[in-house]
């Protein structure tokens, strides 16, 4: 079946350094990604969306310049947190259209920012 | 926009019993798609079921099965035979089916607890 990797699952940073996160598709080419952020206990809200070869797109209020989003080749997608802060410590989530079922999600990764 | 509604935050049920998860959405696209993922502790977004809004017959996929009511736009998710492994948090989701690479629009999420 269609394989999403997310890497890292975790990590800690200190205030103010960047992280990058990234997604890919291990068995398929993935042209539209999606990324998610999910706060504890509560759902997933889209950050943005990424194409292959061109600019994301972004859901309102979320800040273009500190979420970084790169969808270079058809199987990886980038998503960097710079300066980071501990209010952006959170679960994020990236989804590729692809696969059996049409979209598949990676495993996440949990940022946390010290 | 579309919206999802879960008004169960938290549910349980007894270990081989049946659970029935509730979920409304809202929207005026006549096609659509919608989904049950289940996100246990691994945070591992995992696909449960999958409805298509122009097929009248409800989707099951073993011990898992819909009651889709597309005029009240309704979509609840029944577990039969309940196994401590289905504790997980249940998400509703929607899609749109016309744009390409459109997202998901998730509802809240239901808890729910599986006794032993």
């Amino acid at each position: 079946g269609a394989v999403v990797s997310q890497h890292p699952s975790r990590v800690i940073c200190k205030s103010g350094t960047s992280v990058k996160i990234e997604c890919r598709s291990l068995d398929f080419q993935a042209t539209t990604m999606f990324w998610y952020r999910q706060f504890p206990k509560k759902s997933l809200m889209l950050m943005a969306t990424s194409n292959e070869g061109s600019k994301a797109t972004y859901e309102q209020g979320v800040e273009k310049d500190k979420f970084l989003i790169n969808h270079a080749s058809l199987t990886l997608s980038t998503l960097t947190v710079t300066s980071a802060h501990p209010e952006d410590s959170s679960f994020y989530i990236c989804s590729a259209r692809g696969g059996f079922d049409g979209y598949t999600f990676g495993s996440g990764t949990r940022l946390t920012v010290v | 926009a579309q919206t999802v509604t879960q008004s169960q935050p938290e549910m349980s049920v007894q270990e081989a019993e049946t659970v029935t998860l509730s979920c409304t959405y809202d929207t005026s696209e006549s096609d659509y798609y919608l989904f049950w993922y289940k996100q246990p502790p691994s945070r591992q977004m995992i696909l449960v079921i999958r409805q298509e809004a122009y097929k009248q017959q409800n989707a099951t996929e073993n011990r898992f099965s819909v009651n889709f009511q597309k005029a009240a736009k309704s979509f609840s998710l029944k577990i039969s035979d309940s196994q401590l492994g289905d504790a997980a948090m249940y998400f509703c989701a929607y899609r749109s089916i016309d744009n390409y690479g459109q997202n998901f629009v998730f509802g809240p999420g239901t808890r729910l607890s599986v006794l032993p």
